[in-house]
C-alpha cells in the first residue's frame, strides 16, 4: 500500500515486546489503520484496527500518534509463532484493501 | 470461531483448462473478496463483491476471470482458460460490516502446467 511505509524486516527476542512501526503521513480524516499478518503461506489474519484512539485486544495493542501520521503495533510477549509478515494498511472502510510488502518479523529464541 | 472455507486446498490444471475455486464465506457476512499471491510476491487484490454484484476489480481481473455467488452460501472464482502465470495462491475473504476486518480463508494453491 503506497500510503504506508514499513521497515522490510525486524527481529525480536522471544518473550520480549515486538514494536512494529508504520508511517502514514498522508492519512486522511476518515481512514482507519488496520494491521494484518501472514504466517508463511497462510491466509492473512486480521489483528487490530483503529481510527485515532489507542486500541488493545487479545492479540496486540495499536498505538496511533496524536497527529495520526504514524502508528505502532505492539505484540507484548512475542513467541516463535508470531514470526510472520505484518501489514499496516490505511483504508476508508468502504474501500477495498490493498497489501504492501509489510514487515517480516522474525522472533528468535 | 467462524471461518472462511476454501476448496480445494491444491489444484493442478493443464494450461487452457477452466478452473473453479470455491469459497464458503462466514454466513452473515456481506462483503466478499478474492486475492491472489504469486510465490514470493505480495498479496494482490482481484475483486470485491457486494449485494450480488462486483463492487470493484483490479487490472488483473480481466475477461478470463469471473465470480459468482450461486446459492447464497458459496462464492466462486472461475478462470476460463488458465495460463502458466495464473499459478498462485488464491485467497477468499469476507467481512460483515464495512468497518470490520476481513476474515481470510486458508487459500487454494493453483498450479497450471
Amino acid at each position: 500500500d503506497a500510503k504506508t511505509t514499513q521497515p522490510p524486516s525486524m527481529d525480536c527476542a522471544e518473550g520480549r515486546a515486538a514494536n512494529l512501526p508504520c508511517n502514514h503521513s498522508t492519512i486522511s480524516g476518515n481512514e482507519y489503520v488496520y494491521w494484518y499478518r501472514q504466517i508463511h503461506s497462510q491466509g492473512p489474519q486480521y489483528i487490530i484496527h483503529g481510527l485515532k484512539n489507542n486500541e488493545t485486544n487479545e492479540m496486540a495493542s495499536l498505538i496511533i500518534t496524536e497527529d495520526r501520521k504514524s502508528s505502532t503495533l505492539i505484540l507484548p510477549h512475542a513467541t516463535l509463532r508470531d514470526t510472520a509478515v505484518y501489514y499496516c494498511i490505511v483504508l476508508q472502510p468502504m474501500n477495498d484493501m490493498r497489501f504492501g510488502a509489510g514487515t517480516r518479523l522474525t522472533v528468535k529464541p | 470461531e467462524p471461518e472462511v472455507t476454501q476448496t480445494p486446498s491444491h489444484q493442478v490444471t493443464q494450461m487452457g483448462q477452466e478452473v473453479i475455486l470455491r469459497c464458503v464465506p462466514i454466513s452473515n457476512h456481506l462483503y466478499f473478496y478474492w486475492y491472489r499471491q504469486i510465490l514470493g510476491q505480495k498479496v494482490e487484490f482481484l475483486v470485491s463483491f457486494y449485494n450480488n454484484e462486483i463492487s470493484e476489480k483490479s487490472e488483473i481481473f480481466d475477461d478470463q476471470f469471473s465470480v459468482e455467488r450461486p446459492d447464497g452460501s458459496n462464492f466462486t472464482l472461475k478462470i476460463r482458460s488458465t495460463k502458466l502465470e495464473d499459478s498462485a495462491m488464491y485467497f477468499c475473504a469476507s467481512r460483515g460490516q464495512a468497518i470490520y476486518g476481513y476474515t481470510f480463508g486458508s487459500g487454494t494453491r493453483l498450479t497450471v502446467v
